[in-house]
């Protein structure tokens, strides 16, 4: 039982380049988040799914596509990277919104120069 | 608005003593709050939750948080910190069960000394 995975751990972009953070769970979980994490601003949500087939707008989506490919799987893509998006991303999954509580996964470092 | 507040960005304790990081939200209603751990290059872990009942909540790792109606507060402690404690603790709340925004705060860096 692995939980949540991310792929790749580090990435490095040019400017204007694009790539796909891959992220997968085990857990049988209906719910799968995608957060950025930035020094002294905790995490902030970017795009959540609430269930296979579904997906929202969190709190800074812009610049930001999601794929929620299957039950198992929520991927997130940089059409066109900017430096302002290097940050520590984390994948997280949940049972049902309400009470239950996110699993992370160990995240991807991404620098975009 | 910022929806959960910590607001010490350190605290630094001596091993043994006691250990308390401070929280406090502004939602109304009853919301769901959560503390999180994140130890260096790893993602984050669920400590423990707050959804109803006993104000006193138990979690991992001997960890507790209290919650407080009046003071809109959700503090975590530990009576006896070790040095493995040393880490990045978030506060989060979830405004309302149908509410899939878990907003956190800034996070506390822990540092317990030997």
């Amino acid at each position: 039982n692995a939980g949540v995975t991310q792929t790749p751990k580090f990435q490095v972009l040019k400017t204007g380049q694009s790539m796909t953070l891959q992220c997968a769970q085990d857990m049988n979980h209906n719910s799968m988040y995608w957060y950025r994490q930035d020094p002294g601003m905790g995490l902030r949500l970017i795009y959540y799914s609430a269930s296979e087939g579904t997906t929202d707008k969190g709190e800074v989506p812009n610049g930001y596509n999601v794929s929620r490919l299957n039950k198992r799987e929520f991927s997130l893509r940089l059409e066109s990277a900017a430096p302002s998006q290097t940050s520590v991303y984390f994948c997280a999954s949940s049972d049902w919104q309400g009470a239950d509580e996110q699993y992370f996964g160990p995240g991807t470092r991404l620098t975009v120069t | 608005a910022q929806s959960v507040a910590q607001p010490e960005d350190q605290v630094n304790v001596a091993e043994g003593n006691p250990l308390t990081v401070k929280c406090t939200y502004s939602v109304s209603g009853n919301p769901y709050l959560f503390w999180y751990v994140q130890y260096p290059n790893r993602g984050l872990q669920f400590l423990l939750k707050y959804i109803t009942g006993d104000n006193l909540v138990k979690g991992s790792y001997g960890f507790e948080a209290e919650f407080n109606k009046s003071q809109t507060s959700f503090h975590l402690k530990k009576p006896s910190a070790l040095v493995s404690d040393s880490a990045l603790y978030f506060c989060a709340v979830r405004p309302s069960p149908n509410d899939y925004k878990l907003s956190f705060g800034a996070g506390t860096t822990v540092t317990v000394r030997a």
